[in-house]
Formats: C-alpha cells, sequence, structure tokens
C-alpha cells in the first residue's frame, strides 16, 4: 500500500487562526479524502479531493470554512479557516486505491 | 443516510483470551473493511472483504462478509496487549460509493 504522510503531527492554535495541513502520498492516486474525527468519535467525511476537479463537500463542511488543494496526484492540502474550539480534531487524509482505503497518521489539532 | 452499528462498543479481556465483534448494517455493502487505530495514530486497514460469505484471516484476525451483505464480524484469537485500541468496520457499495464507518469498538486487554 502506499505511504501517506501528514503535516504536521499536531499543533496548538489560537481561535480565529488558519491552519493549512499537507497530505504528501508516496505513489499517484485519483481519489484522495479528507477526514474529521472529534474526541473519542468516529471518522467523519468532509470532503473528497479528486485531481483536476473541485472539491466535493459533505453535508455540514463548506468551502469557505474548509478550503482545499489538490495540485497534482500525489499532494493535497486542507485549511482550517477561522478556526474555534469546537475544530479541535484529528484531521485524516485518505486515498483510496482499487475498493481499499488508506488513512494517513493524522494532524491533531487544538484551538484554544 | 446509511448508518453502521458496532457491538460491543467496548470490550476488557483477559491476554490469551478469543474476542469477537461485529458490524451491522440497514443497507446492503459490497465490500467490507475493518481497520485498528492505535492512540495518536490513523486508522490501519486490517482485512478487505470483498463477496457475501467470504471469509479472511490476517494471523490471529479472522473476518467474515455476512451472506446478507449487511453485517460482517471480526475474531481476534489469543489476544495479547498490543491488540489494545479502536477497531473500526467500514462499509462501500459501488467504488465510487463514499465509505462509511462504524462507531467503533474499544479494546483493552488486561495482562
Amino acid at each position: 500500500s502506499a505511504v501517506i504522510s501528514q503535516k504536521p503531527s499536531r499543533d496548538i492554535c489560537q481561535r480565529g487562526t488558519s491552519l493549512t495541513i499537507q497530505c504528501q502520498v508516496d505513489s499517484q492516486v485519483t481519489m484522495m479524502f479528507w477526514y474529521r474525527q472529534q474526541p473519542g468519535q468516529s471518522l467523519t467525511l468532509i470532503a473528497t479531493a479528486n485531481q483536476g476537479s473541485e472539491a466535493t463537500y459533505e453535508s455540514g463542511f463548506v468551502i469557505d470554512k474548509f478550503p482545499i488543494s489538490r495540485p497534482n496526484l500525489t499532494f493535497s492540502t486542507l485549511t482550517v479557516s477561522n478556526m474555534s474550539p469546537e475544530d479541535s480534531s484529528i484531521y485524516l487524509c485518505s486515498i483510496q486505491t482499487g475498493d481499499e482505503q488508506y488513512f494517513g497518521p493524522g494532524t491533531r489539532l487544538t484551538v484554544t | 443516510g446509511q448508518q453502521l452499528n458496532q457491538s460491543p462498543q467496548s470490550m476488557f479481556i483477559q491476554e490469551g483470551e478469543d474476542v469477537s465483534m461485529n458490524c451491522t448494517s440497514s443497507s446492503i455493502f459490497n465490500t467490507w473493511l475493518w481497520y485498528k487505530q492505535d492512540p495518536g495514530e490513523g486508522p490501519v486497514l486490517l482485512i478487505a472483504l470483498y463477496k457475501a460469505g467470504e471469509l479472511t484471516s490476517n494471523g490471529r484476525l479472522t473476518a467474515q462478509f455476512g451472506i446478507t451483505r449487511k453485517d460482517s464480524f471480526l475474531n481476534i484469537s489469543a489476544s495479547i496487549p498490543s491488540d489494545v485500541g479502536i477497531y473500526f468496520c467500514a462499509g462501500q457499495g459501488t467504488s465510487y460509493d463514499k465509505v462509511i464507518f462504524g462507531p467503533g469498538t474499544s479494546l483493552s486487554v488486561i495482562p
């Protein structure tokens, strides 16, 4: 399976600021996803980010709050904008190859 | 929308015991996936199932794709302390459908 890395691994941010999370994959993939995992919860899909098209957001998530870039087949970024304490979560990027989905190590975000 | 239920929600077992957990859905899936998440890490894919009735093993782990295509089971034999973590099931219709994740089963192993 592909190796997926994320930067930063964790961060503590002040409310009102923005943080951009990077996801790098060691092979070319078409389908990339961004998930949020709130403390003690399961994974919630934020958006699907396929190269060459605009990201598709799930209900409850909007582009102004979570802008996504997908400049090529190995890289994507997710920005968490105008952060509030409710945005404190783990943010995970994911790729799909065939019928299997793989995850990065996650970015643990704490908003104070 | 589609939802998955996992049971039990949490379990505490003695080292060496076998573990069984399951995942049910009101919808049919064509793929079932089982993941393990260690604290501070992303979920790691353990087993993928593609066909109703399929039984697949990965070391001490065995998973089955239910005949009705609405459930799946994960068994862990002879548990060890490193089995501790949260186990998520996930289901997918087609490759183009969103993967749906269950709420997870938290496993604790007492040495």
